[in-house]
């Protein structure tokens, strides 16, 4: 079976520091892509940022970026500049050949002034 | 852009009652989703479609039925509500196949609590 594990509940971070969402995950496919998606309050699922699996080169998008670490299924978000919009829960996702995002259970991350 | 709508927002159900939460997207779709997240959870799939007239079961499809007669709608039909189906509803469509990178698109979500 396809899991995803973030092991922090919650996190906290001042703004414009910088901070590491972490993510694992347990798949026996090779190839597969991973996401981070952003809840924030109003519950929207906004997709942050995603990753190939056969790539090796970690992705970016602006001041987000991961560390994807495969063959210890790892795959951690960094979000730099940490701004009060990036209050939110986020979610680290698998997508594999079902065709369906398997989601972690979620990380609450507060930006504080 | 219009995107994937869902209605209603927010419902209020009596144990018992019925109800179809409506999901529609215009980009022309054809993978369609959804998903069910509890307090302080993840989402979990409940039914998806990969095309109009197919459809099939999720990780949580107990206490719930689907239907696909077209490419742009995907409700979800409750049957019987119970107290442990009060969560949050969100539907989702995307365009490629399961090994494409094509992100998947979410609907605002609908908020149902059963009384």
């Amino acid at each position: 079976a396809q899991t995803v594990t973030q092991s922090q509940p919650e996190m906290s971070v001042q703004e414009a520091e910088t901070v590491t969402l972490s993510c694992t995950y347990d798949t026996s496919e090779n190839n597969y892509y991973l996401f981070w998606y952003k809840q924030p309050p109003s519950r929207q699922m906004i997709l942050v940022i995603r990753q190939e699996a056969y790539k090796q080169q970690n992705a970016t998008e602006n001041r987000f970026s991961v560390n994807f670490q495969k063959a210890a299924k790892s795959f951690s978000l960094k979000i730099s500049d940490s701004q009060l919009g990036d209050t939110a829960m986020y979610f680290c996702a698998f997508w594999g050949s079902q065709g369906n995002l398997i989601f972690g259970k979620g990380t609450k991350l507060s930006v504080k002034p | 852009n219009a995107g994937v709508t869902q209605t209603p927002k927010f419902r209020i159900l009596k144990i018992g009652q019925s109800m179809t939460l409506q999901c529609a997207q215009d980009m022309n779709h054809n993978y369609m989703y959804w998903y069910r997240q509890d307090p302080g959870m993840g989402l979990k799939l409940i039914y998806y479609s990969v095309g109009a007239g197919i459809t099939d079961k999720g990780e949580v499809p107990n206490g719930y039925n689907v239907s696909r007669s077209t490419t742009e709608d995907f409700p979800l039909r409750l049957e019987l509500a119970a107290p442990s189906q009060t969560s949050v509803y969100f539907c989702a469509s995307r365009s490629g196949p399961p090994d494409s990178n094509q992100p998947q698109h979410f609907g605002d979500g609908t908020r149902l609590s059963i009384l």
